[in-house]
C-alpha cells in the first residue's frame, strides 16, 4: 500500500500519560493535515503542514497537542497528560498541490484510548 | 463562520431506489464542495467534487448556491453504495483547510 500510512492503529494509554502518532504522507505529497474523529462525528481540522511548515491550528489543538514535520515528510501529533476527552480517532491526510480542488488523501487513522 | 450539515444520521433504501443525500453549508463567499466516502473497513477516501461535474459510481451531486445545497443523488441504489458519506466544504479563503459534516450512513436493503 503506498497511500499515507499511520501508526500505531490503535493506541490505549492511561489518563496523564502522554502519546506520540506518526503519519507518513504520500511521498510527493507536499502538505500534510491531521484531523480528529469522535464517534458520530465528522473529521475535525486540527492542523495543516505545508512542506515543514504549520502554517494553521485549529483552536481544538490545546496547548496539550504539539505536532511536527522537521523535514518536510512524516509528521507526528503528540498529546501531553492525555485525558479522557482525547479519545477519539486522529487522521492524517495528504496532497500534492495548493490549489483549488486538489483531491486529499487519507491514512487509516489511530485510534486513542484513553483509560 | 464555515459550517456543513447533514440532517440525516441514517439513511435506508432498498436496492434499485433512488438515493439522496441531503447536505447544506453556510459560507457567505464561494465555496468548494466534496462528498467524501468510507466504506466499512477502508479509509476516507473522495467520492466526488462539485467543480469536476463528473459522476462518479452513478453519483452526482450539483452545487445550488441559493439554497446552499450539494445534494448527493443516485438513481438507482446498489448495494455496495452501502458507506458512511460526509459532505465537506473548503473555503476560498482557506485553499486546505476541509471542514466536513457529521456524515450520514447509508444502508442499502437488497
Amino acid at each position: 500500500d503506498t497511500g499515507v500510512s499511520q501508526d500505531p492503529r490503535h493506541k490505549i494509554t492511561k489518563r496523564g500519560q502522554n502519546v506520540t502518532f506518526r503519519c507518513d504522507p504520500i511521498s510527493e505529497h507536499n502538505r500534510l493535515y491531521w484531523y480528529r474523529q469522535t464517534l458520530g462525528q465528522g473529521p475535525e481540522f486540527l492542523t495543516y503542514f505545508q512542506n515543514e511548515a504549520q502554517l494553521e491550528k485549529s483552536r481544538l489543538l490545546s496547548d496539550r497537542f504539539s505536532a511536527e514535520r522537521p523535514k518536510g515528510s512524516f509528521s507526528t501529533l503528540e498529546i501531553q497528560r492525555t485525558e479522557q476527552g482525547d479519545s477519539a480517532m486522529y487522521l492524517c491526510a495528504s496532497n500534492g498541490e495548493g490549489l483549488h480542488g486538489a483531491e486529499a488523501f487519507f491514512g487509516q487513522g489511530t485510534r486513542l484510548t484513553v483509560v | 463562520a464555515q459550517r456543513v450539515t447533514q440532517p440525516e444520521k441514517l439513511l435506508s433504501v432498498f436496492k434499485g431506489a433512488p438515493v439522496e443525500l441531503k447536505c447544506n453549508y453556510s459560507y457567505s463567499g464561494s465555496p468548494e464542495l466534496f462528498w467524501y466516502v468510507q466504506y466499512s473497513r477502508q479509509r476516507l477516501q473522495l467520492l466526488l467534487r462539485h467543480i469536476s461535474r463528473e459522476s462518479i459510481k452513478g453519483f452526482t451531486a450539483d452545487l445550488n448556491k441559493g439554497e446552499t445545497s450539494f445534494h448527493l443523488k443516485k438513481p438507482f441504489a446498489q448495494e455496495e453504495d452501502s458507506a458512511m458519506y460526509y459532505c465537506a466544504l473548503r473555503a476560498e479563503t482557506s485553499y486546505d483547510k476541509v471542514i466536513f459534516g457529521p456524515g450520514t450512513s447509508l444502508s442499502v436493503i437488497p
